[in-house]
């Protein structure tokens, strides 16, 4: 156990809608990062957050934002959902806002979109 | 362009024989460097770091990581693997400083153990 908790773990939605994906971090761990896994992009890296502020973004489209709020839990918003958004969705957290690289991953949220 | 590149996708290895999975990167200066294991429906888990010094670093379960600059790469061993280490493992690295670098992932390696 990581001590990173991810809800939902599944969600089956369709296309066009909107959800949004939770993550808590670590006790104490003051960045969230948020990563996409599907087979044919692998593991991105969409986006950090440190203590509230956006710290650095990857390949997150517009249709999707993230924010973390002040007791540093995090949210995913992804909006206008098509096919190809389905994947496995990790958060994952550290102590500090330096990426060393040294993450702790939650289980994921499997996102089904039909 | 900033890559990271493992060149096998799949690999099949007998219990009790040894293991060595493959990593290349791309990058103009020395990255920190990084391997984590995906178990079936399991978050990912770090095995072991490369930040500096001996190149030859010490993991988790047994796995150790050599780093040769020459070659760019940082191929992850181990000596007997268990059936227990059945999973997919990933190279990472962090390009860029750290107060700004992003840890880009390689498209892993999935390891098959057979009795």
């Amino acid at each position: 156990d990581s001590g990173v908790t991810q809800t939902p773990k599944h969600l089956i939605t369709a296309t066009g809608q909107r959800v949004t994906l939770r993550c808590s971090p670590r006790s104490g761990d003051l960045s969230v990062y948020w990563y996409q896994q599907s087979l044919d992009q692998g593991l991105q890296f969409l986006i950090q957050y440190y203590n509230g502020e956006e710290r650095a973004k990857g390949n997150i489209l517009e249709r999707f934002s993230a924010q973390q709020f002040p007791d540093l839990h995090s949210e995913l918003n992804l909006s206008s959902l098509e096919l190809g958004d389905s994947a496995l969705y990790f958060c994952a957290s550290n102590p500090s806002g330096r990426n060393t690289g040294e993450l702790f991953f939650g289980e994921g949220s499997r996102l089904t979109v039909l | 362009a900033q890559s990271v590149t493992q060149p096998d996708i799949h690999i099949t290895v007998s219990e009790g024989a040894s293991l060595e999975l493959r990593c290349n990167y791309s990058y103009g200066a020395t990255p920190y460097l990084f391997w984590y294991v995906q178990s079936p429906g399991q978050g990912l888990q770090l095995l072991l770091k490369y930040f500096s010094g001996d190149t030859l670093v010490q993991g988790i379960k047994g796995f150790e990581a050599e780093f040769k600059r020459s070659q760019s790469s940082f191929n992850l061993r181990k000596p007997s693997v268990h059936w227990s280490d059945a999973a997919e493992y990933f190279c990472a690295v962090v390009f860029g400083s750290s107060n700004t670098g992003k840890l880009i992932f390689g498209q892993g390696t999935t390891l098959q153990v057979k009795p």
